[in-house]
């Protein structure tokens, strides 16, 4: 896990605003995955995206976007935030290795108001 | 849809006692990982186990993937303080599934 980073790393938000939420792979990883873990539960995956193309997509609503840049860092959007919606955001950086061990950053903790 | 369970929800030990946490799934997986996240922390990676009936050894944990590869298991032996945290089994692929984790924690 050392190398991934997330901003910010707390965010208090009111309901009905919108938030992006941002991750820095480890160096020569090129997939992210996103989860979202509510306090007391295991993460729930929201995203993942390889090489810039979303390569799979959990059961969240469409509020829920990301997108992946050039250089492999990634972006969570959330609009018209929900109470609901408040948790911790975890982002995976993925290895290219043969069994493709996910190392998770800090993670940016989510509070809807 | 898949998913996947474990038990138990908590497990209090005292220190030296053994621990283990069971991981089922409703389908068979590829792979299963471990990982273990302290409290205030993110999900660290411990293992990753690929296959059928498979047996790995990190110093006081062992883990088994089930020869169908539909459960594991992570066993700590010995436990220690340092040992404190949940444990969540994972699997599915690239949309990996949690399970919901094993607390535990270790009296001294």
């Amino acid at each position: 896990d050392a190398g991934v980073t997330q901003s910010p790393t707390h965010l208090i938000k009111t309901r009905g605003q919108q938030v992006t939420l941002r991750c820095s792979p480890i160096s020569g990883h090129k997939s992210v995955s996103w989860y979202q873990q509510v306090l007391g539960q295991g993460p729930q995956f929201i995203f993942q995206y390889y090489e810039k193309e979303e390569r799979g997509r959990g059961n969240f609503p469409d509020r829920f976007s990301a997108r992946q840049f050039p250089n492999y860092s990634s972006e969570l959007n959330v609009n018209a935030l929900l109470l609901g919606d408040s948790a911790l955001y975890l982002c995976a950086s993925i290895s290219t290795g043969t069994y493709n061990e996910q190392f998770f950053g800090p993670g940016t903790r989510l509070t809807v108001l | 849809g898949q998913q996947v369970m474990q038990i138990p929800q908590y497990q209090h030990v005292q220190e030296g006692e053994d621990f283990t946490t069971y991981c089922n799934s409703s389908t068979t997986l590829s792979n299963i990982q471990w990982y273990k996240q302290r409290p205030g922390g993110h999900p660290v990676f411990l293992i990753q186990l690929v296959k059928s009936g498979e047996v790995k050894k990190q110093k006081r944990l062992t883990f088994q993937f089930g020869e169908a590869k539909k459960n594991s298991s992570l066993h700590i032996t010995a436990t220690q303080t340092t040992d404190v945290g949940t444990y969540f089994c994972a699997g599915g692929g690239f949309k990996t599934i949690f399970g919901a984790g094993t607390r535990l924690f270790v009296k001294a």
